[in-house]
């Protein structure tokens, strides 16, 4: 199957400092790609949708300031958490879809990022 | 509107015990269907799928589901729990056509497979 690499793993941060999580399509150009929070022992909510070179599409209540999102590429996109606090503390988790048979119906998750703001 | 619904947040079995986790959907359009297993800190892993063509999927690792169109739903199926199938479950929705890709998921189950 196609493969999405996200990075980092994990991250600790001070709260105020920003961080930025990276999502990688390693074999196959991903045309869009979604950003997902996962709360514990919750389930994954959607935060944005972004497409290659244009602007990310937010769900409701999803601060854009706050999380921003670059999608430069078919290949990477970016989720920077602006001015952390420790209430954004969570698992996130970016998945990829692209062109062709599979692309149309599947999107491919990356490991997923667990970010604490201390 | 998409929405999912997985009755049961914890499910237990014996090894070598069915395991049957429920899924019911509502989708205002035909949707696609899917079952996603997550270990602990990591991303989730599809199991399998429904688009189209034949209602009974068979996935990795000897799960299975049906797509009940009349009863709405997509319950997830494995004839003999093995211990490695401890995990967190997902079913999820996503509309086919359009962003066929943007998943709306059920709350999650967690399977526990006892000794």
């Amino acid at each position: 199957g196609a493969v999405v690499s996200q990075h980092p793993s994990r991250v600790i941060c001070k709260s105020g400092t920003s961080v930025k999580i990276e999502c990688r399509s390693l074999d196959f150009q991903a045309t869009t790609m979604f950003w997902y929070r996962q709360f514990p022992k919750q389930s994954l909510m959607l935060m944005a949708t972004s497409n290659e070179g244009s602007k990310a599409t937010y769900e409701q209540g999803v601060e854009k300031d706050k999380f921003l999102i670059n999608h430069a590429s078919l290949t990477l996109s970016t989720l920077t958490v602006t001015s952390a606090h420790p209430e954004d503390s969570s698992f996130y988790i970016c998945s990829a879809s692209g062109t062709g048979a599979r692309g149309d119906t599947e999107a491919f998750f990356g490991q997923g990022t667990r970010l604490t703001v201390v | 509107a998409q929405s999912v619904t997985q009755l049961g947040s914890h499910v237990s079995v014996s090894e070598g015990a069915l395991v049957l986790l429920r899924c019911n959907y509502s989708s205002s359009v035909p949707p696609y269907l899917f079952w996603y297993v997550q270990y602990p800190n990591q991303g989730l892993q599809l199991l399998l799928k429904y688009t189209t063509g034949a209602t009974l999927v068979k996935g990795i690792n000897g799960f299975e589901a049906e797509f009940k169109k009349s009863e709405t739903s997509f319950h997830l199926t494995k004839p003999s729990a093995h211990m490695s199938d401890a995990a967190e479950y997902f079913c999820a929705v996503s509309k086919a056509s359009g962003s066929a890709r943007q998943l709306t998921f059920g709350s999650g189950t967690q399977l526990t497979v006892l000794p």
